[in-house]
């Protein structure tokens, strides 16, 4: 079955703690990206990766790191959290960059105390 | 700053009626936008797009209008069926289709 996947799908950790999102997808997409969902805000793209070793900046980056050695995954790691990360993070794939539909993972709630 | 906006928090319809979802978008760069419709506790589908070289893309039910000058776009679905309940988010594109900018969800809720 065509999927991205996300794990942990729920996260309770504290300030500082450093942490690491997983995302991969079985499509051979070149195209992956991160965003967060919050209240009132809509999703927000925090970066996004045309291909392997291929990383650039969304709208809202700080505080975040990404890295694509391989075609299929694609971890956000956040390396000292902080109270303002706690959100729906969800990781997408396209087949190639531009102009496609994403495909969503469902989600990782993440709270950060 | 929010680039692209949907000002209707909810939307109530009867089933078999039309629905009508907007979105406004401030970048005049933007040249390709998409519909995605979201569950509960799953992420956003893919829905229906349209190119700024367009004003108007049709897929079954759902229709998406354009209007460049205006800077706003349309979500028609018709008729709206029970199953169409959930969180529909506009989106834009620029730098290519490389960077995309969301609106807020607009929850709809389709009355049998």
């Amino acid at each position: 079955e065509a999927q991205v996947t996300q794990n942990p799908r729920y996260l309770i950790t504290v300030t500082g703690k450093k942490l690491t999102v997983t995302c991969s997808q079985n499509m051979n997409h070149e195209y992956m990206s991160w965003y967060r969902q919050d209240p009132g805000l809509g999703l927000r793209q925090i970066y996004y990766s045309m291909n392997v070793e291929v990383t650039d900046k969304g709208d809202v980056p700080e505080g975040y790191k990404v890295s694509r050695k391989e075609k299929r995954n694609f971890p956000l790691i956040l390396e000292s959290p902080s109270p303002n990360q706690t959100s729906l993070y969800f990781c997408a794939s396209s087949g190639l960059a531009g102009y496609n539909e994403q495909f969503f993972g469902p989600g990782t709630r993440l709270t950060v105390l | 700053d929010q680039q692209v906006k949907q000002n209707s928090p909810s939307l109530s319809v009867q089933e078999g009626r039309i629905s009508i979802l907007n979105c406004d978008y401030t970048n005049s760069m933007f040249d390709y936008f998409l519909w995605y419709k979201k569950y509960p506790a799953e992420g956003p589908t893919f829905l229906i797009s349209i190119s700024s070289i367009k004003d108007k893309n049709e897929d079954g039910r759902f229709t998406v209008f354009l209007n460049k000058s205006a800077k706003h776009l349309s979500l028609h679905i018709v008729p709206s069926q029970p199953g169409d309940s959930a969180v529909y988010f506009c989106a834009a594109s620029a730098l290519a289709g490389n960077q995309f900018y969301f609106g807020t969800g607009t929850s709809l809720t389709v009355i049998p």
